[in-house]
């Protein structure tokens, strides 16, 4: 159980075009999803946190308008990358959660690996 | 502020013994989590502890003192697989939400 995909795995984009990524959990309900980055031997960055039906909170740093989300339902939120540029190439990994305040875990998705050429 | 360390680098031997340590300084404490990370993978949950004390999961087991902010994760009888970089996490409150704020990894390499 506790599933989580995402789509695509790996996208290469040309600079100056827009990105989706899925993050879907399968076989739960998330009514907290999270949307992480990580680069090269670095750590998990926390981008934004995301209710369904509400808007996203993003970490301090993090554009708003450039890293769109939207939670529409609870099984599914996309993060789409507008106006992409090289440096927006990263590992993009999403996680859900069952609960807001009961549920302690997060499930993670198996990431989107995204080049900006 | 929001501080989590841990060992950079570790390497152990096959069926040896590693304990990887991890000190936290945050704003609030709702839960010590562990991942294990493979490259190119996303983490996978490996124990989570939000009382002191041991918890033990297999070959895996995770210690917690709150009072010291301090954490480790022990893995016994060790295998190459085990080669990847594990997570230190603690969760926190943030408005209405919780979420994890996370250390930068312990890269483990496990040698024949």
């Amino acid at each position: 159980g506790a599933v989580v995909s995402q789509h695509p795995s790996w996208v290469i984009c040309k600079s100056g075009t827009s990105v989706k990524i899925e993050c879907r959990s399968l076989d739960f309900q998330a009514t907290t999803m999270f949307w992480y980055r990580q680069f090269p031997k670095q750590s998990l960055m926390l981008m934004a946190t995301s209710n369904e039906g509400s808007k996203a909170t993003y970490e301090q740093g993090v554009e708003k308008d450039k890293f769109l989300i939207n939670h529409a339902s609870l099984t599914l939120s996309t993060l789409t990358v507008t106006s992409a540029h090289p440096e927006d190439s990263s590992f993009y990994i999403c996680s859900a959660s069952p609960g807001t305040r009961s549920s302690y875990e997060q499930y993670f998705g198996p990431g989107t690996r995204l080049t900006v050429t | 502020g929001q501080n989590i360390d841990q060992p950079t680098e570790m390497t152990a031997t096959e069926g040896a013994i590693v304990q990887i340590n991890c000190t936290y300084q945050t704003s609030g404490f709702n839960g010590l989590f562990w991942y294990q990370q493979h490259a190119g993978e996303a983490p996978t949950f490996l124990s989570y502890n939000v009382l002191d004390g041991l918890e033990e999961k297999g070959r895996f087991s995770s210690f917690l003192s709150r009072s010291k902010g301090y954490s480790y994760l022990l893995l016994k009888e060790l295998q190459m697989k085990d080669s990847a970089s594990y997570l230190c996490a603690v969760r926190v409150d943030a408005g209405n939400n919780r979420k994890l704020i996370w250390g930068l990894g312990t890269s483990l390499a496990v040698n024949p």
